[in-house]
C-alpha cells in the first residue's frame, strides 16, 4: 500500500513570505503528525492530529499551525518565514488512536528560506 | 520531562562487524520504542518497534531491546554490510502525548 506522501519535495522561499506544506497519510490512518529536523537540534515535535482535531502541540511559536481535513491529509503552515525556518519538515502517521502502532514518516519536505 | 540520548554519536567499523547501538532514555513511563535509520536528505524509515511489555524484537540482522526499568535500549547489527550505512535514531513513544521523542542518532559508517 501507498506510503505517506509529502509534497512539496523542496520549497525556497524569502524571509516573511508563508509557505503550506502537504501531507497525505497512509490510507486508513487517522493520526498525523509533524516534526522539524534541523542539524543544531535534531527532530522535533510540531503537533498531532487525529480526525482533524490537534491532540497535542510542540514548543514552537504561533507562527506554525496546521490542520487535518475529513480525509485525513494534513497541511501545516509557517507564516512570516525567518531564516531559522529552513529545516527538514517530516510528517508521520500511525493507525491507532494511541501511539501504540508506531509511526510511518514521508520523505520530508526541504524548506530553504533565503 | 523525557531525554532521549544515543551514544556513540558516530561508529565507523570494517565490514562484516557485529555491532551494538546504544540508546537511554530518562521516564520509564512509555508507550514503546521505535528505532529508525534516515539516509542523508532522505526521511526516516522504521526498522523495528518494541511495544513497552516486550523485551526484544528481531527483523533480519537487526534485534532491538529494551530494557524500560533501566531505561535502555540497544539495537544491535549483526554481519554489517556497506548498506547500513546510515543514521540511527532511537524515539520513545510518550504515553498520553501521541509524539515521538527523538535522540539525535548515531552516524554509522560501513568500510568496505
Amino acid at each position: 500500500k501507498a506510503g505517506v506522501t509529502q509534497t512539496p519535495r523542496y520549497l525556497i522561499k524569502t524571509r516573511g513570505q508563508q509557505v503550506t506544506l502537504s501531507c497525505s497519510p497512509i490510507s486508513g490512518h487517522r493520526s498525523v503528525s509533524w516534526y522539524q529536523q534541523t542539524p543544531g537540534q535534531g527532530l522535533q515535535f510540531l503537533f498531532e492530529y487525529f480526525s482533524e482535531t490537534q491532540r497535542n502541540k510542540g514548543n514552537f511559536p504561533g507562527r506554525f499551525s496546521g490542520r487535518q481535513f475529513s480525509n485525513s491529509r494534513s497541511e501545516m503552515n509557517v507564516s512570516t518565514l525567518e531564516l531559522g525556518d529552513s529545516a527538514l519538515y517530516l510528517c508521520a502517521s500511525s493507525g491507532g488512536q494511541s501511539s501504540l502502532e508506531g509511526y510511518t514518516f514521508g520523505s520530508g519536505t526541504r524548506l530553504t528560506v533565503v | 520531562k523525557q531525554e532521549v540520548t544515543q551514544i556513540p554519536a558516530a561508529l565507523s567499523v570494517p565490514e562484516g562487524e557485529n555491532l551494538v547501538l546504544n540508546c537511554s532514555f530518562t521516564d520509564s513511563a512509555i508507550y514503546n520504542l521505535q528505532w529508525f535509520r534516515q539516509d542523508p536528505g532522505k526521511g526516516l524509515t522504521s526498522l523495528l518497534l518494541i511495544q513497552s511489555s516486550q523485551r526484544e524484537q528481531t527483523s533480519g540482522r537487526l534485534n532491538a531491546s529494551l530494557d524500560k526499568s533501566s531505561g535502555r535500549s540497544t539495537l544491535y547489527i549483526a554481519a554489517s554490510q556497506p548498506g547500513d550505512s546510515a543514521t540511527y535514531l532511537c524515539a520513545v513513544g510518550i504515553q498520553g502525548a501521541q509524539k515521538l521523542v527523538f535522540g539525535q542518532g548515531t552516524r554509522l559508517t560501513i568500510n568496505p
